[in-house]
């Protein structure tokens, strides 16, 4: 069984700042990991995917996020906040490392404020 | 890149009827597909696990005759809502699994916005 948790449901940034969100998992087997964003009555879109590679992982819009087993977390990066980066952030694991067909489970997600 | 196509994006119907949503796969074959539903302000909860050519998996508490899953081709995965009620009303996305090992990867589609009245 595979669980996620995102710390903190809400973050606010600055335009220009560091954006840090948080995610720590827990998996009885090697897990693979993403970070999906969405915006208001949209699907999911994928911001990138650890799975058993290099453990920094770098992804779509300037984010990224490193692998920590140690910790069992995840946490996603971005340098510098745009506007355009407000919106909501979802942690997922799945626990099949064999490339098989289990589905993800979610965080509950951080929604991500800029602020002007 | 893989694309998923999730129809109909919105849907309103009346208590008792049945709504129908399609999930097609546009550019691969997904043995696997995946049917989530999200509250407002909340994660997405998987609901049931879509086999091509056999039958749903459904995670526990989700109601099989309420929600009914069909997988009759490698791109074609369908929800039916049966006997839809207020508390039905919620946001459905369905994803799908790529078939090919070294991608990985898990493609949703856009959602479907379900009201009940």
């Amino acid at each position: 069984a595979q669980s996620v948790t995102q710390l903190g449901s809400h973050v606010s940034v600055s335009e220009g700042a560091l954006v840090l969100l948080r995610c720590n998992y827990s998996s009885s087997v090697p897990p693979y990991l993403f970070w999906y964003v969405q915006y208001p009555n949209q699907g999911l879109q994928l911001l990138l995917k650890y799975t058993s590679a290099a453990t920094l992982v770098k992804g779509i819009n300037g984010f990224e996020a490193e692998f920590k087993k140690s910790e069992t977390s995840f946490h996603l990066t971005k340098p510098s906040a745009h506007m355009s980066d407000a919106a909501e952030y979802f942690c997922a694991v799945s626990g099949n490392s064999g490339g098989g067909a289990d589905g993800l489970t979610f965080g509950k997600g951080t929604h991500l404020i800029i602020q002007p | 890149g893989a694309v998923v196509s999730q129809h109909p994006s919105r849907v309103i119907c009346k208590s008792g009827t049945s709504v129908k949503i399609e999930c097609r796969s546009l550019d691969f074959q997904a043995t696997t597909m995946f049917w989530y539903r999200q509250f407002p302000k909340k994660s997405l909860m998987l609901m049931a696990t879509s086999n091509e050519g056999s039958k749903a998996t459904y995670e526990q508490g989700v109601e099989k005759d309420k929600f009914l899953i069909n997988h009759a081709s490698l791109t074609l995965s369908t929800l039916t809502v049966t006997s839809a009620h207020p508390e039905d009303s919620s946001f459905y996305i369905c994803s799908a699994r790529d078939r090919s090992a070294l991608t990985y990867g898990y493609t949703f589609g856009s959602g479907t916005r379900l009201t009940v009245v």
